[in-house]
């Protein structure tokens, strides 16, 4: 079965700094897709990005960015030019390419922006 | 906004009522998921229904059941509540697109007392 670990259950960043929100995840299929979800207070469930397991490029989206080791099992998140409004829970997400499987999330990194 | 609309947006019981949550998809979407998102278990997946049947079943206990109605609605029902079952409960759509993204919508607050 595949597990999603994200070991940073808090993290704080100044704000306009950079931050990086780790993920490792474990499967044995060569072929998945991985996400980062953002939470804010409002509790919505908000898509940041996406990377195809079979897609070498790292996956960028504005100010996120993802450095993703297929190797190594790990998909972090690169937040540049912290905002307020970045502050929310981040979970680092898997899912098969087979049909439309479920989501698998990780248990996520409550992101504090300091001003 | 997602496009996915789901009703009430809280709901307060006690301990062993039972309660419907329901769940519009995105315009043209067939697959429905539902999660729990609880303090103790975070996100988990529960169940996914696909044109009207159920394709899977995730960590979904024997007192939720769920449908998917033909115009794509879906309801998930949960039954002798217990204190644990206070969580956050999410419905999420997709399309059978390149990516199959999955759209969610807003949470339905379930607490029990």
């Amino acid at each position: 079965a595949q597990t999603v670990t994200q070991s940073q259950p808090e993290m704080s960043v100044q704000e306009a700094e950079t931050v990086t929100l780790s993920c490792t995840y474990d499967t044995s299929e060569s072929d998945y897709y991985l996400f980062w979800y953002k939470q804010p207070p409002s509790r919505q469930m908000i898509l940041v990005i996406r990377q195809e397991a079979y897609k070498q490029q790292n996956a960028t989206e504005n100010r996120f960015s993802v450095n993703f080791q297929k190797a190594a099992k790990s998909f972090s998140l690169k937040i540049s030019d912290s905002q307020l409004g970045d502050a929310a829970m981040y979970f680092c997400a898997y899912r098969s390419v087979n049909r439309d499987d479920k989501i698998i999330f990780g248990k996520g990194t409550r992101l504090h922006i300091l001003p | 906004d997602s496009g996915v609309t789901q009703t009430p947006k809280h709901l307060i019981t006690a301990t062993g009522q039972r309660v419907t949550l329901r769940c519009s998809p995105r315009s043209g979407d067939l697959s429905v998921y539902w999660y729990q998102q609880s303090l103790d278990q975070g996100l988990q997946f529960l169940i996914q229904y696909y044109n009207g049947e159920e394709r899977a079943k995730g960590n979904i206990l024997e007192r939720f059941s769920a449908q998917q109605f033909p115009d794509l609605h879906s309801e998930l029902n949960l039954s002798s509540l217990e204190l644990g079952d206070s969580a956050l409960y999410f419905c999420a759509s997709s399309s059978m697109g390149v990516y199959n993204e999955q759209f969610f919508g807003p949470g339905t607050r379930l607490t029990v007392l």
